[in-house]
């Protein structure tokens, strides 16, 4: 799996949107990106993957760049509740593993 | 509903003792994932499973063992040669089909600790 470097933290104001980077230089033609977030001694919960095309769901935004090198998850209007820990991880569909780093734990401030 | 369980939540153990950690899921997935977690840092792979009887070595494998005998379910045994097993121990699994669909879902988690 290709390796992942984050951000160690960030801050963010209630009702802003957030933006988290993710550096995957290394990528290959057949991994995705997805993201994970994990609240505080909790299991990581999926947010959203994608390939090389802008993903949206009800929870956030992928926007991968066109060289697929790096991307940016987006929270749209963050609340005190998306505090927690990102993960950015890039694997193959059936790679049967992936590389979790330290992720990016993000504030989100009143 | 379906989903995947892990008991206990907490699990406290002797130092030499073998301890065995239980995993379950309801979610007809293929691949299933033992992963330990330390105060403050990500995730670190164990050993993964992506079909019945059949197992691989993750990041982290020595002094622990698996087994898969049945789809839903991936015990850990975390053994008394493993140095410092006081973690929290976190089970996932995902579809594996293939397709562009793998994410994966995760337990509420164990943390062990070895007294």
């Amino acid at each position: 799996d290709a390796k992942t470097t984050q951000p160690p933290s960030m801050d963010c104001a209630e009702g802003r949107a957030a933006n988290l980077p993710c550096n995957h230089s290394t990528i290959s033609g057949n991994e995705y990106v997805y993201w994970y977030r994990q609240i505080h001694s909790q299991g990581p919960q999926y947010i959203i993957h994608g390939l090389k095309n802008n993903e949206t769901n009800e929870m956030a935004s992928l926007i991968i760049t066109e060289d697929r090198k790096s991307s940016t998850l987006i929270l749209p209007h963050a609340t005190l509740r998306d505090t927690a820990v990102y993960y950015c991880i890039v694997t193959a569909t059936n790679a049967g593993k992936s590389t979790f780093g330290d992720g990016t734990t993000l504030t989100v401030k009143p | 509903d379906g989903g995947i369980t892990q008991s206990p939540k907490y699990l406290f153990r002797k130092e030499g003792q073998n301890v065995t950690l239980s995993c379950e899921q309801n979610l007809n997935h293929d691949a299933m994932y033992w992963y330990r977690q330390d105060p403050g840092q990500g995730l670190r792979l164990i050993y993964y499973s992506q079909i019945v009887n059949d197992f691989q070595k993750g990041d982290i494998a020595e002094g622990y063992s698996v087994s898969r005998e049945k789809k839903e379910s991936f015990p850990l045994t975390v053994t008394s040669a493993q140095k410092n097993p006081t973690a929290f121990y976190l089970c996932a699994s995902s579809i594996n089909s293939g397709g562009r669909h793998n994410e994966q879902f995760f337990g509420p988690g164990t943390r062990l600790t070895v007294l």
